[in-house]
């Protein structure tokens, strides 16, 4: 069964100062992965979908890559700033399991001004 | 865009109570889910639709039943609501292996 495991569970940097937030999975036999974005009492928002294929993805600030092999993904957030502050969720689809979504636990940032 | 929308928002239950939860999607998704989100445990899935008129459970389907109204719909009930269904509960939708979206959640207290 795919673990995924998202280490630290919480994290708090000054503003400016580079996200790194990591991801590992135990299946590498994955079709995708998924970072989302979760604020307090509100729903889920996508920030970056990697294929399988892909080694990174960017949007922005954010700077997402993904390595197979040793079951990693890492988000980098560059020059955070206190609107960064939120949850971030990994989340993979494996091959065998047809678009259904396996969640890590989520890292909590803060970034204090 | 509307993209997923969740009803209610919130909701409050007397244990046995039953409810049944809406979600609709306007982007022409096959796929739509129902998750549950706890403290301590992340989301985890309790049943999902791959396409208009088909079903299956996920990892936590007990104490649930859904229904697949068409492409737009895709309801969970609660029959016998417990406390230990106090959750937020989150659909989602997506086509076939693509980048899911997420509705805003129904927060649900089984008293």
């Amino acid at each position: 069964k795919q673990e995924v495991t998202q280490i630290p569970a919480a994290l708090s940097v000054p503003e400016g100062e580079n996200l790194v937030l990591n991801c590992s999975f135990t299946d590498s036999a994955i079709y995708n992965l998924q970072w989302f974005r979760q604020d307090p009492g509100k729903g889920l928002t996508s920030l970056l979908l990697i294929q399988s294929s892909q080694r990174e993805q960017t949007s922005g600030r954010l700077n997402a890559s993904l390595d197979k092999s040793s079951g990693r993904s890492t988000l980098y957030i560059a020059a955070s700033q206190p609107g960064d502050s939120a949850t971030y969720l990994c989340a993979v689809v494996t091959t065998d399991s047809w678009g259904k979504l396996q969640f890590g636990a989520g890292t909590q940032v803060v970034v204090t001004p | 865009n509307a993209g997923v929308t969740q009803t209610p928002k919130f909701q409050v239950l007397k244990t046995g109570q039953s409810m049944t939860l809406q979600c609709a999607q306007d982007m022409n998704h096959n796929s739509m889910y129902w998750y549950r989100q706890d403290p301590g445990m992340g989301l985890r899935l309790i049943y999902y639709s791959a396409s208009e008129g088909t079903t299956d459970k996920g990892e936590v389907p007990n104490g649930y039943n859904v229904s697949r109204l068409n492409k737009r719909e895709f309801s969970l009930r609660l029959e016998s609501a417990a406390p230990s269904q106090t959750s937020v509960y989150f659909c989602a939708s997506n086509r076939d292996d693509a980048e899911a979206f997420f509705g805003q959640g129904t927060r649900l207290t089984v008293v």
